[in-house]
Protein backbone atom coordinates (compact mmCIF):
# COMPACT_ATOMS: atom_id res chain seq x y z
CA UNK A 1 0.00 0.00 0.00
CA UNK A 2 1.36 3.38 -1.11
CA UNK A 3 1.84 5.77 1.84
CA UNK A 4 0.29 8.80 0.33
CA UNK A 5 -2.54 8.08 -2.64
CA UNK A 6 -3.84 10.17 -5.04
CA UNK A 7 -5.67 9.68 -8.08
CA UNK A 8 -3.36 10.30 -10.95
CA UNK A 9 -6.48 11.85 -13.10
CA UNK A 10 -7.19 13.66 -15.17
CA UNK A 11 -9.76 15.35 -13.62
CA UNK A 12 -11.45 17.89 -15.78
CA UNK A 13 -13.31 20.41 -14.83
CA UNK A 14 -15.20 23.04 -16.38
CA UNK A 15 -13.97 26.47 -16.04
CA UNK A 16 -15.85 28.23 -13.13
CA UNK A 17 -16.66 25.32 -11.50
CA UNK A 18 -15.42 23.57 -7.96
CA UNK A 19 -12.65 21.20 -8.39
CA UNK A 20 -12.45 18.58 -5.38
CA UNK A 21 -9.11 17.05 -5.36
CA UNK A 22 -8.32 14.03 -2.76
CA UNK A 23 -5.48 12.16 -0.95
CA UNK A 24 -5.80 9.32 1.55
CA UNK A 25 -2.27 8.12 3.77
CA UNK A 26 -1.54 5.13 5.42
CA UNK A 27 0.56 6.80 8.55
CA UNK A 28 -1.90 7.70 11.43
CA UNK A 29 1.16 9.20 13.11
CA UNK A 30 1.19 12.01 10.00
CA UNK A 31 0.85 15.37 11.51
CA UNK A 32 1.13 17.94 8.75
CA UNK A 33 -0.57 17.59 5.64
CA UNK A 34 0.45 19.99 2.35
CA UNK A 35 -1.09 20.67 -1.09
CA UNK A 36 1.45 21.95 -3.97
CA UNK A 37 0.99 22.80 -7.02
CA UNK A 38 3.02 21.91 -10.19
CA UNK A 39 3.44 23.22 -13.58
CA UNK A 40 4.68 20.93 -16.38
CA UNK A 41 8.15 21.59 -16.38
CA UNK A 42 8.53 23.78 -13.27
CA UNK A 43 9.04 23.06 -9.49
CA UNK A 44 6.32 22.80 -6.94
CA UNK A 45 4.62 25.36 -5.57
CA UNK A 46 3.07 25.45 -2.13
CA UNK A 47 -0.73 26.18 -2.18
CA UNK A 48 -1.93 25.47 1.28
CA UNK A 49 -1.22 23.40 4.27
CA UNK A 50 -3.17 22.02 7.04
CA UNK A 51 -2.92 20.74 10.44
CA UNK A 52 -6.34 20.31 12.64
CA UNK A 53 -9.26 18.36 11.20
CA UNK A 54 -11.46 20.84 9.68
CA UNK A 55 -11.58 23.07 6.69
CA UNK A 56 -9.10 25.63 5.82
CA UNK A 57 -9.67 28.30 3.60
CA UNK A 58 -7.15 30.78 1.63
CA UNK A 59 -9.02 32.59 -0.75
CA UNK A 60 -10.23 30.25 -3.96
CA UNK A 61 -9.16 27.26 -2.27
CA UNK A 62 -10.16 25.30 0.84
CA UNK A 63 -8.16 22.22 2.47
CA UNK A 64 -10.13 19.66 4.25
CA UNK A 65 -8.57 16.98 6.85
CA UNK A 66 -10.37 14.14 8.01
CA UNK A 67 -7.21 12.37 10.61
CA UNK A 68 -10.13 9.76 11.44
CA UNK A 69 -10.86 9.05 8.05
CA UNK A 70 -6.96 9.43 6.97
CA UNK A 71 -7.74 11.28 3.72
CA UNK A 72 -7.22 15.25 2.94
CA UNK A 73 -9.05 17.31 0.11
CA UNK A 74 -8.34 20.66 -1.43
CA UNK A 75 -11.27 22.37 -3.02
CA UNK A 76 -10.44 24.99 -5.86
CA UNK A 77 -13.71 27.03 -5.77
CA UNK A 78 -14.23 29.09 -9.38
CA UNK A 79 -11.78 27.20 -11.65
CA UNK A 80 -9.57 28.90 -13.89
CA UNK A 81 -7.64 27.48 -16.90
CA UNK A 82 -4.96 28.70 -15.07
CA UNK A 83 -5.25 26.17 -12.25
CA UNK A 84 -4.51 23.38 -15.16
CA UNK A 85 -1.61 21.54 -13.40
CA UNK A 86 -0.60 19.05 -10.83
CA UNK A 87 -1.48 18.92 -7.64
CA UNK A 88 0.68 16.85 -5.12
CA UNK A 89 -0.57 15.93 -1.76
CA UNK A 90 2.27 15.55 0.68
CA UNK A 91 2.30 14.48 4.59
CA UNK A 92 4.78 14.66 7.36
CA UNK A 93 5.00 11.77 9.96
CA UNK A 94 6.69 13.13 13.28
CA UNK A 95 10.17 11.80 13.88
CA UNK A 96 11.17 11.84 9.92
CA UNK A 97 13.26 14.59 10.85
CA UNK A 98 10.43 17.33 8.46
CA UNK A 99 10.52 14.66 5.66
CA UNK A 100 7.65 15.02 2.93
CA UNK A 101 6.20 11.79 1.48
CA UNK A 102 4.69 12.99 -1.98
CA UNK A 103 1.49 11.39 -3.82
CA UNK A 104 2.22 10.85 -7.31
CA UNK A 105 0.00 13.69 -8.02
CA UNK A 106 -3.08 14.62 -9.84
CA UNK A 107 -3.52 16.41 -12.89
CA UNK A 108 -6.48 18.53 -13.69
CA UNK A 109 -7.46 20.09 -16.48
CA UNK A 110 -9.91 23.15 -16.49
CA UNK A 111 -11.41 23.48 -19.22
CA UNK A 112 -12.75 26.63 -21.56
CA UNK B 1 8.85 35.36 1.99
CA UNK B 2 9.71 32.08 1.89
CA UNK B 3 12.13 32.35 -1.65
CA UNK B 4 14.44 29.95 -2.83
CA UNK B 5 16.60 29.83 -5.70
CA UNK B 6 18.67 27.41 -7.59
CA UNK B 7 21.46 27.94 -10.02
CA UNK B 8 21.87 27.15 -12.40
CA UNK B 9 18.09 26.67 -14.16
CA UNK B 10 19.69 24.45 -16.51
CA UNK B 11 23.28 22.58 -17.56
CA UNK B 12 24.52 20.63 -20.28
CA UNK B 13 27.81 18.22 -19.48
CA UNK B 14 29.49 16.14 -20.81
CA UNK B 15 29.89 12.34 -20.00
CA UNK B 16 32.46 11.86 -16.79
CA UNK B 17 32.07 15.42 -15.83
CA UNK B 18 31.19 17.08 -12.20
CA UNK B 19 28.23 19.81 -12.16
CA UNK B 20 27.59 21.53 -9.05
CA UNK B 21 23.92 23.05 -8.23
CA UNK B 22 23.16 25.91 -5.59
CA UNK B 23 20.17 26.27 -3.11
CA UNK B 24 19.60 29.41 -1.49
CA UNK B 25 17.13 30.71 0.75
CA UNK B 26 17.06 34.29 0.08
CA UNK B 27 14.86 35.52 3.18
CA UNK B 28 15.34 32.87 5.46
CA UNK B 29 17.62 31.33 7.54
CA UNK B 30 17.24 27.02 6.57
CA UNK B 31 19.02 24.65 8.76
CA UNK B 32 17.28 21.86 6.85
CA UNK B 33 17.37 21.70 3.03
CA UNK B 34 16.47 18.39 1.03
CA UNK B 35 17.01 17.40 -2.59
CA UNK B 36 14.79 15.64 -4.71
CA UNK B 37 15.12 14.55 -8.29
CA UNK B 38 11.81 14.17 -10.51
CA UNK B 39 11.85 12.23 -13.82
CA UNK B 40 9.48 12.90 -16.38
CA UNK B 41 6.00 12.52 -15.77
CA UNK B 42 7.21 10.86 -12.16
CA UNK B 43 6.89 12.23 -8.64
CA UNK B 44 9.47 13.81 -6.48
CA UNK B 45 11.89 11.29 -5.41
CA UNK B 46 13.89 12.59 -2.23
CA UNK B 47 17.31 12.21 -2.55
CA UNK B 48 18.67 13.48 0.68
CA UNK B 49 18.27 15.67 3.70
CA UNK B 50 21.14 18.35 3.64
CA UNK B 51 21.77 19.72 7.35
CA UNK B 52 23.72 22.76 7.90
CA UNK B 53 26.94 22.32 9.68
CA UNK B 54 26.54 18.43 9.79
CA UNK B 55 26.98 15.56 7.39
CA UNK B 56 23.66 14.49 4.91
CA UNK B 57 21.69 11.77 5.26
CA UNK B 58 21.11 9.95 2.13
CA UNK B 59 17.78 8.20 1.24
CA UNK B 60 18.15 4.33 0.60
CA UNK B 61 19.56 3.73 -2.86
CA UNK B 62 21.34 7.33 -3.75
CA UNK B 63 24.76 7.08 -3.69
CA UNK B 64 26.17 9.44 -1.68
CA UNK B 65 29.92 9.35 -3.05
CA UNK B 66 28.13 10.36 -6.19
CA UNK B 67 25.39 13.27 -4.92
CA UNK B 68 27.55 15.10 -2.83
CA UNK B 69 25.80 17.41 -0.43
CA UNK B 70 27.82 20.30 1.43
CA UNK B 71 25.33 22.64 3.49
CA UNK B 72 28.04 25.68 4.34
CA UNK B 73 26.04 27.79 5.78
CA UNK B 74 22.22 28.53 6.80
CA UNK B 75 21.33 29.86 3.40
CA UNK B 76 23.34 27.74 1.07
CA UNK B 77 23.46 23.72 0.01
CA UNK B 78 24.93 22.10 -2.70
CA UNK B 79 24.44 19.30 -4.67
CA UNK B 80 27.46 18.15 -7.00
CA UNK B 81 27.14 15.75 -9.28
CA UNK B 82 30.26 13.82 -9.77
CA UNK B 83 31.07 11.84 -12.93
CA UNK B 84 27.74 12.23 -14.86
CA UNK B 85 26.81 9.80 -16.73
CA UNK B 86 23.81 10.14 -19.00
CA UNK B 87 21.44 7.95 -16.73
CA UNK B 88 22.12 11.08 -14.29
CA UNK B 89 19.96 13.18 -16.80
CA UNK B 90 16.67 14.69 -14.49
CA UNK B 91 15.03 17.84 -12.66
CA UNK B 92 16.69 18.20 -9.63
CA UNK B 93 14.90 20.34 -6.75
CA UNK B 94 15.95 21.61 -3.53
CA UNK B 95 13.50 22.70 -1.08
CA UNK B 96 14.59 24.46 2.55
CA UNK B 97 12.60 24.30 5.35
CA UNK B 98 11.06 27.23 7.34
CA UNK B 99 10.24 27.22 11.00
CA UNK B 100 11.09 24.70 13.73
CA UNK B 101 11.20 21.34 12.83
CA UNK B 102 10.21 20.53 17.03
CA UNK B 103 7.15 22.39 16.58
CA UNK B 104 5.64 20.62 13.83
CA UNK B 105 4.54 23.72 11.73
CA UNK B 106 7.36 23.79 9.76
CA UNK B 107 7.14 24.24 5.87
CA UNK B 108 9.33 23.35 2.80
CA UNK B 109 9.41 26.16 0.18
CA UNK B 110 11.08 24.36 -2.99
CA UNK B 111 13.69 25.82 -5.44
CA UNK B 112 12.77 26.70 -9.52
CA UNK B 113 14.92 23.42 -10.27
CA UNK B 114 17.81 22.69 -12.61
CA UNK B 115 16.95 20.76 -15.04
CA UNK B 116 20.41 18.54 -15.77
CA UNK B 117 21.56 16.98 -19.12
CA UNK B 118 23.59 14.71 -19.30
CA UNK B 119 25.27 13.74 -23.05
Amino acid sequence: QKEVEQNSGPLSVPEGAIASLNCTYSDRGSQSFFWYRQYSGKSPELIMFIYSNGDKEDGRFTAQLNKASQYVSLLIRDSQPSDSATYLCAVKVSGTASKLTFGTGTRLQVTL
Amino acid sequence: GAVVSQHPSWVICKSGTSVKIECRSLDFQATTMFWYRQFPKQSLMLMATSNEGSKATYEQGVEKDKFLINHASLTLSTLTVTSAHPEDSSFYICSARQGLAGAGTDTQYFGPGTRLTVL
